[in-house]
Order: C-alpha cells, then structure tokens, then sequence
C-alpha cells in the first residue's frame, strides 16, 4: 500500500537560513510527489510537484524538491527562508496507471516555525 | 489562475443534522476528490468521483456519506446524519490529469456540536 512519511513532525529555523523537509515514501513503481503548503485556517497550495524527467523539481517561492528513487524520498528545500514560509508542509504521493483514480496519499504534516 | 471554489467556509450544525458542503471545481477538469482534514492531522482521502460515477472510496466513506454532481458544474458532499467526529476541515479538489497538478478549494470547516 501507498505511504508517505514525513519524519519531522516540527521544525524551527531562523529567518535567512536553509531549510530541508524530509519525505519518504513507500509505493510499488515511481510514484506522482507532491509538496503543498498551507498557513493556518487556509487551504493547500501546490508548491511543487514530479512526474517525470529531471528528478531536481523547481516550484513556487523559491522552493525545490529532489526525487531520489534510491532512497524512495522526496526532500524539499529552500536556500533562504522568510518568515512568511512559516506553515504547514505537505508532502504527497499519487498512484500512476489508467486503472487507478488519482488519490493522493498525504504524510503527517511538518509544521515550519521561523524564527526572527 | 483557475480556483476550486467552497461553499460555505464554515458550517456549524447539530448532531444527527444533515449537510451539504458546495464546491465547484475547475471547469475543464476530469477527476474531482473529497478529502478531509481533523485538526492537527493529516489530510485524509475520502472519494474520488470520475465520469459521473464514484470510481474509489475509502473506508472513512461510509453509508452516511454521499457525493453528487448533479448540473456538470457543482460537486457536493453529503453527510446524512453528522457525528461529533465529522468535525473536520473539508477540502474538495479537482484534477485535469497528468502532467497537471491538483488543485484544492480552501475548504470548509464543519463543526458538529
């Protein structure tokens, strides 16, 4: 069965400084990822998504992700983080094939604080 | 930018009460989704409905649940019979296929009381 683990459930850093949100996955081929944010009481935004092709995926707000199939993981990232990324960050893995209906599988959530 | 639109933001109703969540998808879409969100948990998957007819449901969507999209532009989500744990944010969303992503609607929040 399809699964996403994000193994941060919490993560601080401060304003200016890199950032990295893990993401593994477990799914029998190579899977449709994901990454959405979303800030309190809104909904989920695509920052990003992979399908295909060049496994190092730019998105919006200065994000990027990189699929690694060895390591079945899907790690976002940002160079330099501002206080508005502050949110919550979905990672999300969607099955491939005509037979299948398209659901996304969504991991636990790691919720970013930026600290000033 | 093309939205998934939810109606209303927030619903508070009585327990045993029926509800309607609204959406209305992006127009050229094909697959649409009902997910829901606990506070503080994980977005979880509740059906997907393609070609007029639900094509995978999960085990959370039980017989209390139904869906309807009833004039090609609207896409509802029934609950017949609302429970304290229907207490939820609900997000609707809708999908052109790939290469393309899936997009959310803001959500609805449900409170059950």
């Amino acid at each position: 069965a399809q699964s996403v683990t994000q193994p941060d459930i919490h993560i601080t850093v401060s304003e200016g400084a890199s950032l990295e949100l893990r993401c593994n996955y477990s799914y029998g081929a190579t899977p449709y990822l994901f990454w959405y944010v979303q800030s309190p009481g809104q909904g989920l935004q695509l920052l990003l998504k992979y399908f295909s092709g060049d496994t190092l995926v730019q998105g919006i707000k200065g994000f990027e992700a990189e699929f690694k199939r060895s390591q079945s993981s899907f790690n976002l990232r940002k160079p330099s983080v501002h206080w508005s990324d502050a949110a919550e960050y979905f990672c999300a893995v969607g099955a491939r094939g005509s037979s299948n209906t398209g659901k996304l599988i969504f991991g636990q959530g790691t919720t970013l604080q930026v600290k000033p | 930018e093309p939205e998934v639109t939810q109606t209303p933001s927030h619903q508070v109703t009585q327990m045993g009460q029926e509800v309607i969540l609204r959406c209305v998808p992006i127009s050229n879409h094909l697959y649409f989704y009902w997910y829901r969100q606990i506070l503080g948990q994980k977005v979880e998957f509740l059906v997907s409905f393609y070609n007029n007819e639900i094509s995978e449901k999960s085990e959370i969507f039980d017989d209390q649940f139904s869906v309807e999209r009833p004039d090609g532009s609207n896409f509802t989500l029934k609950i017949r019979s609302t429970k304290l744990e229907d207490s939820a944010m609900y997000f609707c969303a809708s999908y052109l296929g790939t290469p393309y992503g899936y997009t959310f609607g803001s959500g609805t929040r449900l409170t059950v009381v």
